[in-house]
């Protein structure tokens, strides 16, 4: 079973709406969670990257992480059609550097 | 910066050949890895290295093989290539920046295996 959790979609959302992304993990010892945007046949590029629990947010991106629960969320607003793309969380334990875990990824349409 | 580079973009191999995707940084990054992507998987890891000379294997290194004898270069070799072998295949580099790594990576190669 993986550890990291991701619904592939496709998330269809109309331009201008908040689209919603979750993750949840198995790692109790996953301590930085991250988000990656992956445009179609290019690779992921990192969008944002928090440590621990709490909140993040850049722009019109946020992301959360809930410990608790073991969930990973990014919410983007204003949502545009350049945001369609797939989005990758990803975490890792603190100094194990080759132990990332990535989701599978969720596509994101959004429509004009 | 180039960033994060890899030759060639597309490759058909034959079930039984061998081939080396490269993969080049010009970051001075001390960490590289490779990763293969497919549908509903995610990425996985295939190798990772964390300096010149060091190697160690990922979630998934059976049939490839990997040597870093420079800091910018990280070639990931085919040794005899298998239509499970078919995916994408990313380079990624890192910096470490106290407990914290962050991830470039490269365009990818498109790799089928007939």
């Amino acid at each position: 079973q993986k550890e990291v959790e991701q619904d592939p979609g496709p998330l269809s959302v109309p331009e201008g709406a908040i689209v919603s992304l979750n993750c949840t993990y198995s790692n109790s010892a996953f301590q930085y969670f991250m988000w990656y945007r992956q445009y179609s046949r290019k690779g992921p590029e990192l969008l944002m990257y928090t440590y621990s629990s709490g909140n993040k947010e850049d722009g019109r991106f946020t992301a959360q992480v809930d410990k608790s629960s073991k969930y990973i969320s990014l919410f983007i607003r204003d949502s545009q059609p350049s945001d369609s793309a797939t989005y990758l969380c990803a975490s890792y334990e603190t100094d194990s550097w080759g132990k990332f875990q990535f989701g599978a990824g969720t596509q994101v349409v959004v429509t004009p | 910066n180039a960033g994060v580079t890899q030759t060639p973009k597309f490759q058909v191999l034959k079930t039984g050949q061998s081939m080396t995707l490269q993969c080049a940084q010009d970051m001075n990054h001390e960490y590289m890895s490779w990763y293969r992507q497919d549908p509903g998987m995610g990425l996985r890891l295939i190798h990772y290295s964390v300096g010149a000379g060091i190697t160690d294997q990922g979630e998934v290194p059976n049939g490839y093989n990997v040597s870093r004898s420079t800091t910018e270069d990280f070639p990931l070799r085919l040794l005899s290539a298998a239509p499970s072998q078919t995916s994408v295949y990313f380079c990624a580099s890192s910096y470490r920046l106290q407990s914290s790594y962050e991830q470039y990576f490269g365009p990818g190669t498109r790799l089928t295996v007939t």
